[in-house]
C-alpha cells in the first residue's frame, strides 16, 4: 500500500514564498506528480519528478529525494490565484504502475 | 481543441436509481481512469482501463461498473449497490505505456443522490 502525508492547510501572504511538503511510502517508486486543484474544479498538472533534485518551472519548483521519501512544491511570488489545493501523487512501480495514489491535498490560502 | 469532456456538470438522482456518467476524450489516449473525491479526502481510484475492451478495478470499485467499447469513451455507472454515491467524480486519461505518463483530468461531475 501507499502512505502519503502532506499538511492539511497553509496560509501565506501575496508576494511571498511557500513550501508545501509531502512525505510518502510506496511499493516501489516510479515518479511523483504535483497537481493544483481550485475549489470545485478538476486537478491540473503542475510537475513530475522521477530523479532526485529540483525541477524549476516558472514560479513553481518541485523537489524530490527518493531516499527520504520526500518531495516539496515551492511557490514563489505568490498571487491570489494560487489559492487552491495542492495534491501530491506518487506512482508505484511494477504491477499497478498506471495508478496514481493521491494525498488528501494541502489547501493553500493566499492573503493580501 | 483536444481535451476531456464530462457531462453533465451537476447530476441529481433518487436513491435506488442507477446513473451513468459520461467521459469522452479526443486526445488519442489509450488509458482512462475514474476517480471519486469526497470532502477532506484525496482522489480515490474506482476503475481504470489501459486499452479498449479491457479494464481493472481500482481501490473502491464496489457498487460501480464501467465499459470501454471505444478508445474515446469510458462511461461509469453508479449502481444502487453503491452505499454512499454522492461525490465529485473525475475522469482522467493518459497516453499509457510510459513511466512519464501524465494524467489529464476532465471537469468533473458532481453527483447528488437524494
Amino acid at each position: 500500500g501507499q502512505n502519503i502525508d502532506q499538511p492539511t492547510e497553509m496560509t501565506a501572504t501575496e508576494g511571498a514564498i511557500v513550501q508545501i511538503n509531502c512525505t510518502y511510502q510506496t511499493s516501489g517508486f516510479n515518479g511523483l506528480f504535483w497537481y493544483q486543484q481550485h475549489a470545485g474544479e478538476a486537478p491540473t498538472f503542475l510537475s513530475y519528478n522521477v530523479l532526485d533534485g529540483l525541477e524549476e518551472k516558472g514560479r513553481f519548483s518541485s523537489f524530490l529525494s527518493r531516499s527520504k521519501g520526500y518531495s516539496y512544491l515551492l511557490l514563489k511570488e505568490l498571487q491570489m490565484k494560487d489559492s487552491a489545493s495542492y495534491l501530491c501523487a506518487p506512482r508505484a512501480s511494477g504491477a499497478g504502475s498506471y495508478q496514481l495514489t493521491f494525498g488528501k491535498g494541502t489547501k493553500l490560502s493566499v492573503i493580501p | 481543441d483536444g481535451g476531456i469532456t464530462q457531462s453533465p456538470k451537476y447530476l441529481f438522482r433518487k436513491e435506488g436509481q442507477n446513473v451513468t456518467l459520461s467521459c469522452e476524450q479526443n486526445l488519442n489516449h489509450d488509458a482512462m481512469y475514474w476517480y471519486r473525491q469526497d470532502p477532506g479526502q484525496g482522489l480515490r481510484l474506482i476503475y481504470y482501463s489501459q486499452i479498449v475492451n479491457d479494464f481493472q478495478k481500482g481501490d473502491i470499485a464496489e457498487g460501480y461498473s464501467v465499459s470501454r467499447e471505444k478508445k474515446e469513451s469510458f462511461p461509469l455507472t453508479v449502481t444502487s449497490a453503491q452505499k454512499n454515491p454522492t461525490a465529485f467524480y473525475l475522469c482522467a486519461s493518459s497516453i499509457a505505456g510510459r513511466s512519464t505518463d501524465t494524467q489529464y483530468f476532465g471537469p468533473g461531475t458532481r453527483l447528488t443522490v437524494l
